[in-house]
């Protein structure tokens, strides 16, 4: 089955602290991983692609498959960071599978 | 800049009413997509269409219908609305070749927030 597992609906960091925001998959072949972001009181928006291999906004996220991971990492959290991620894949149809979503909070 | 725009921000509605939600984008865009999105449960795909008169069910399209007469509209019907309708709704929109999207990026729209009482 074709799925993708946000396994915290909450992570809460102080500001200038490293921050993980998990994604697990479940896919059979070569994925391809997204994480969207959605501001407050804002629209929900691509952040990155994993086949980009680029950083935005300081942000990296590695494709583990080994782990079926796609973790979402900064090492310097900002408050303007906090935000609700959510990680999706493309599935075999070409739509895309979202995760459950992480609440991220940065705190002063 | 791709807009895609949601003619509601907040609705109110009574359980059996006949809903319609409208979204439009600007960017012909061959591929649109309804997603609800409930806390804890992410973004779940309702219905997607890769064409004019074309819809494919997603993975919850029980008790709702789609209408696309045009390319730049998607509309999402609730035939009869029901209190566990109560949700956000999400467009989206994304260039396709058929029903694979091209590049895999959706645009979405602010979203309408559907209460049924």
């Amino acid at each position: 089955a074709q799925r993708v597992t946000q396994p915290e609906k909450l992570l809460s960091v102080f500001k200038g602290a490293p921050v993980e925001l998990k994604c697990n998959y479940s896919y059979s072949g070569s994925p391809e991983l997204f994480w969207y972001v959605q501001y407050s009181r804002q629209r929900l928006q691509l952040l990155l692609r994993h086949i980009s291999r680029e950083s935005i906004k300081g942000f990296t996220a590695d494709l583990n498959k080994g782990e079926t991971s796609f973790h979402l990492k900064k090492p310097f959290a900002q408050e303007e960071d906090s935000a609700m991620y959510y990680c999706a894949l493309k599935d075999r149809g070409g739509k895309l599978i979202f995760g459950q979503g992480t609440e991220l909070s940065v705190k002063p | 800049d791709v807009k895609v725009t949601q003619s509601s921000r907040y609705l109110v509605k009574r359980t059996g009413e006949k809903v319609f939600l409208e979204c439009v984008q600007d960017m012909d865009h061959e591929n649109m997509f309804w997603y609800r999105q409930d806390p804890g449960l992410g973004l779940r795909l309702i219905y997607f269409s890769y064409d004019v008169k074309m819809k494919e069910k997603g993975d919850i399209p029980e008790g709702y219908s789609v209408s696309r007469e045009k390319k730049e509209r998607f509309s999402l019907i609730l035939e009869s609305a029901s209190t566990n309708q109560t949700s956000m709704y999400l467009c989206a929109s994304g260039v396709g070749q058929g029903i694979v999207l091209t590049k895999n990026i959706q645009y979405f729209g602010a979203g309408t927030r559907l209460s049924v009482l």
